[in-house]
């Protein structure tokens, strides 16, 4: 049972590059998030999908979209990655809105 | 306006004492859902508590509550008998909505770094 799972660990970008950030899940939750953590703050939500087949914006969606691919894979996805977008990002998942989320660890991504 | 509020930037704690760690929050739902959760160096966050709105009584997990003050909208997390491995970020989170099948988002504070000495 490993969980919460995100590839890759780490990345480096060039501006205007593209790349999809992969999360997957093996508990069998229906909600999955992703979330991005900067420096000396807290986490805040870029998407979430409440369940298979639903996406919804969180704080910040802006130049991210996402694809709920099944229950289990909640993909992340930046079309031409900007500086501004060097952040740890963290997937999450729930089984329901009344528990608490499980974090995966993290993709720690810097774009030049 | 800020929906969760750490006042705290960096704690230090004696290790064997208990320390609380503060988190207050704003919200006009009746309904949400308070948590803590704790970062290491290592960089994952780890789930430690949860209080509910409707909750009568302290959330406790071990040597973790949460000193819930529905009235004052405050939701500190108190660790007891401090270990050096508790030396972490804590952030508080909130989630809206609950029963309302919001997609459960949880909102975050800014963090406490709390330093456990020996």
């Amino acid at each position: 049972n490993a969980g919460v799972t995100q590839t890759p660990k780490f990345q480096v970008l060039k501006t205007g590059q593209s790349m999809t950030l992969q999360c997957a899940q093996d508990m069998n939750h229906n909600s999955m998030y992703w979330y991005r953590q900067d420096p000396g703050m807290g986490l805040r939500l870029i998407y979430y999908s409440a369940s298979e087949g639903t996406t919804d914006k969180g704080e910040v969606p802006n130049g991210y979209n996402v694809s709920r691919l099944n229950k289990r894979e909640f993909s992340l996805r930046l079309e031409s990655a900007a500086p501004s977008q060097t952040s740890v990002y963290f997937c999450a998942s729930s089984p329901t809105d009344e528990n608490e989320q499980f974090f995966g660890p993290g993709t720690r991504l810097t774009v030049l | 306006a800020q929906k969760i509020t750490q006042t705290q930037p960096g704690m230090f704690v004696q290790e064997k004492e208990a320390v609380t760690l503060d988190c207050t929050y704003d919200t006009s739902d009746p309904s949400y859902g308070l948590f803590w959760y704790k970062q290491p160096s290592s960089g994952e966050m780890i789930f430690l508590i949860y209080q509910g709105s409707y909750d009568q009584q302290n959330a406790t997990e071990g040597r973790y509550s949460l000193n819930f003050q529905k009235a004052r909208k405050s939701a500190n997390l108190v660790i007891s008998a401090s270990q050096l491995g508790d030396s972490a970020m804590y952030f508080c989170a909130m989630r809206e909505g609950i029963h309302h099948n919001q997609g459960g988002k949880l909102i975050f504070g800014q963090g406490t770094e709390l330093s456990v000495k020996p």
